[in-house]
C-alpha cells in the first residue's frame, strides 16, 4: 500500500457526459501527478500540482482539467468524454522537488467510456 | 523531447534464475532520474528502483539490480533469483517534471 488513495475504484460512463476523479496523497507530500494508462497510447503523464499550484503540464487534453486543494487533495475532471477516454487513471504523489523526488503510485481509477 | 524504449515486449524466465530487461533512452539533459516500476496483475504501479544520473554506482535493491550506462543512455533491470511473484508487466521510466514511460515489458516466471 503505498498510501495514495483514489476514489472511484471504477466508473462507467457515457459518452459526452463529465465526471471527477478524487486523489488524496501521502501524507507530507505536497507534489499530486495524474497519469493515464490506455492501450493506445501506453502510459501518459497529464499534469502535475505543487501545493496548489500547476507545475508541469504533459499530455493532458483541453477536455481535462485538474485542481489540487488546500487539503492537497486533487482532483481530475473529465468533460465531454469519447471512447478514446476509457484507460487507467493513476494518481502519485512525492514530497514535491520536481526531478529529485520519487513519485508513488495509487491504485488508479478505470474508467469505461461507452 | 525526452523518450523511453523498451525493445523486449515480452521476456521470459526459469525461476530461480536470472533475467535482464533492457531500457534506453534520449535525452539532453545531463541530471535525471531513471526508475523501474513494476505493473503486477493487480494493475497497482510499484516502485522497483531508482537511480540517480549523477551517481556513477549502480543501484541495487536487493535481488534488483540495474546496469546504469550514462554515455551510452542505456538503464538495464537484472532480476536475480527470479520468484513467481516477479511476474509482471516493468516500466522504465525517465523523470524530469513528470515521468516518461517506456511501452512496458511482460515478464513471464515459469516454474
Amino acid at each position: 500500500d503505498s498510501g495514495v488513495t483514489q476514489t472511484p475504484k471504477h466508473l462507467i460512463t457515457a459518452t459526452g457526459q463529465r465526471v471527477t476523479l478524487r486523489c488524496s496523497p501521502r501524507s507530507g507530500d505536497l507534489s499530486v501527478y495524474w497519469h493515464q494508462q490506455s492501450l493506445d497510447q501506453g502510459l501518459q503523464f497529464l499534469i502535475q500540482y505543487y501545493n496548489g499550484e500547476e507545475r508541469a503540464k504533459g499530455n493532458i487534453l483541453e477536455r481535462f482539467s485538474a485542481q489540487q486543494f488546500p487539503d492537497l487533495h486533487s482532483e481530475l475532471n473529465l468533460s465531454s468524454l469519447e471512447l478514446g477516454d476509457s484507460a487507467l487513471y493513476f494518481c502519485a504523489s512525492s514530497l514535491g522537488g520536481p526531478f529529485t523526488d520519487t513519485q508513488y503510485f495509487g491504485p488508479g481509477t478505470r474508467l469505461t467510456v461507452l | 523531447a525526452q523518450t523511453v524504449t523498451q525493445s523486449q515486449p515480452e521476456m521470459s524466465v526459469q525461476e530461480a534464475e536470472t533475467v535482464t530487461l533492457s531500457c534506453t533512452y534520449d535525452t539532453s539533459e545531463s541530471d535525471y532520474y531513471l526508475f523501474w516500476y513494476k505493473q503486477p496483475p493487480s494493475r497497482q504501479m510499484i516502485l522497483v528502483i531508482r537511480q540517480e544520473a549523477y551517481k556513477q554506482q549502480n543501484a541495487t535493491e536487493n535481488r534488483f539490480s540495474v546496469n546504469f550506462q550514462k554515455a551510452a543512455k542505456s538503464f538495464s533491470l537484472k532480476i536475480s533469483d527470479s520468484q513467481l511473484g516477479d511476474a509482471a508487466m516493468y516500466f522504465c521510466a525517465y523523470r524530469t517534471w513528470g515521468l516518461t514511460f517506456g511501452e512496458g515489458t511482460q515478464l513471464t516466471v515459469n516454474p
